[in-house]
């Protein structure tokens, strides 16, 4: 079954620390991969994704990914976290334009001070 | 990016009536929209594709008789929770995206909290 897994519910980190969220997709073809993010009692805002072409995509607020097709993975970095960043994250799949999108678990997202 | 308004953001309602949510795509022919639930903590789950013009395709465990879809029109989708039970409160998203080979990304309302008492 085609599925989306993201390692670790909750992920904390200091301010300015380096962010790694993690993201592994099952497929033997190469879906449409998204990051999302959601603040409390809002909707989803697109952080970045990947469709073709580079494998390094660079998304807003400073997050990047990059699709490693050998390890079926897409996960997601920031650099320097900022208190700002604290919220849940969603790895999301597609498997072609057509059809729906599949997320995964979700992980959280903790700043400290 | 393209916007999709859901209204209203929060509802409360009796138990046994019923509620209707609206998802509207402002500046964008949605031909397909989502619909998701998202219990507290937990991811979305979708609920139902539906296509415009179309009945939905309702996911596996879904009641198509409670959870009421319609897609009459490329700006609109409704979702209606019929006989709404206090089980039923929860975060309700949609998504909707245009047609085309080319499109490969969804765009989300700002989803409505729904407390059922």
């Amino acid at each position: 079954a085609q599925s989306v897994t993201q390692l670790g519910s909750h992920v904390s980190v200091s301010e300015g620390a380096l962010v790694l969220l993690r993201c592994n997709y099952s497929s033997s073809v190469p879906p449409y991969l998204f990051w999302y993010v959601q603040y409390p009692n809002q909707g989803l805002q697109l952080l970045l994704k990947y469709t073709t072409g580079a494998t390094l995509v660079k998304g807003i607020n400073g997050f990047e990914a990059e699709f490693k097709k050998s390890e079926t993975s897409f996960h997601l970095t920031k650099p320097s976290a900022h208190m700002s960043d604290a919220a849940e994250y969603f790895c999301a799949v597609m498997y072609s334009s057509a059809s729906k999108i599949i997320f995964g678990s979700g992980t959280r997202l903790s700043i400290r001070p | 990016g393209a916007v999709v308004s859901q209204h209203p953001s929060w509802v409360i309602c009796k138990s046994g009536t019923s509620v209707k949510i609206e998802c509207r795509s402002l500046d964008f022919q949605a031909t397909t929209m989502f619909w998701y639930r998202q219990f507290p903590k937990q991811s979305l789950m979708l609920m139902a594709t539906s296509n415009e013009g179309s009945k939905a395709t309702y996911e596996q465990g879904v009641e198509k008789d409670k959870f009421l879809i319609n897609h009459a029109s490329l700006t609109l989708s409704t979702l209606t929770v019929t006989s709404a039970h206090p089980e039923d409160s929860s975060f309700y998203i949609c998504s909707a995206k245009s047609a085309g080979a080319l499109v490969t990304e969804a765009f989300f309302g700002q989803g409505t909290r729904l407390t059922v008492v």
